[in-house]
């Protein structure tokens, strides 16, 4: 199966409050990517950040960043310090490489509330 | 414009009734997908074009959604005998090369569309 769960629905946080989006996939092919698209109102999804699963290193990019473990299969987000505009809902996404359509299979997505 | 644009950006009408929804992509951009979004949900694929040919339409859900690039730039989606249950939010997006597997997909605002 392929498949991406985002198991929280949604989380209210605090402004400047850490805050971690959890993300598991399956797929039974070795090779694979894996994405963090965010969604603000207005409904256009924003590309955050790619990963292959040849690469596990840990990435940060400013007050983002992504915990990839393939042992559990996870991809993990993680806003530091966090903004009332990062609002938003948020998804993982996953293309298997063996799939020749190279289309995103998504979780049903994580929303974010930051109040000030 | 820089992004991938659709039209319109809302659509209602009468159940029964056929609607076309439009997707310009960003130019140049190989790959074009048609996701459909439902209240709450993350996106679903409908189908892929490669240029203007159409190599996966496994995830239109019925015999009603028929999509077109005809010249390998702008795409159609079409619904015929729209029925309620096809209200959702649909996601046009486009990206740069024909292996796109790691590959961001660019995504425009989406129409959203419903049926009464």
């Amino acid at each position: 199966a392929q498949k991406v769960t985002q198991a929280q629905t949604e989380i209210s946080v605090v402004e400047k409050e850490d805050v971690t989006l959890d993300c598991v996939y399956e797929t039974r092919d070795t090779t694979y990517y894996l994405f963090w698209y965010k969604q603000p109102p207005s409904g256009e999804l924003v590309f955050l950040i790619r990963r292959n699963s040849f690469d596990e290193q840990n990435e940060i990019s400013g007050r983002y960043s992504w915990n990839f473990q393939k042992s559990t299969s996870s991809f993990n987000f993680t806003i530091t310090a966090s903004q009332v505009v990062d609002s938003a809902v948020y998804f993982c996404a996953l293309i298997p490489l063996m799939d020749s359509s190279y289309k995103l299979i998504f979780g049903s997505g994580t929303r974010l509330l930051v109040r000030p | 414009g820089a992004g991938v644009s659709q039209s319109p950006r809302y659509k209602v009408a009468k159940r029964g009734q056929d609607v076309a929804l439009r997707c310009d992509p960003i130019s140049g951009h190989v790959s074009l997908f048609w996701y459909q979004q439902a209240l709450g949900q993350g996106p679903e694929f409908l189908t892929y074009f490669q240029n203007e040919a159409q190599l996966d339409k496994s995830g239109l859900p019925s015999d009603r959604f028929f999509a077109e690039r005809p010249e390998g730039s702008v795409s159609t989606l079409k619904i015929q005998r729209t029925q309620q249950e096809d209200s959702a939010v649909y996601l046009c997006a486009s990206s740069l090369f024909s292996t796109t597997s790691n590959q961001p997909q660019h995504f425009g605002d989406g129409t959203r569309l419903s049926i009464l």
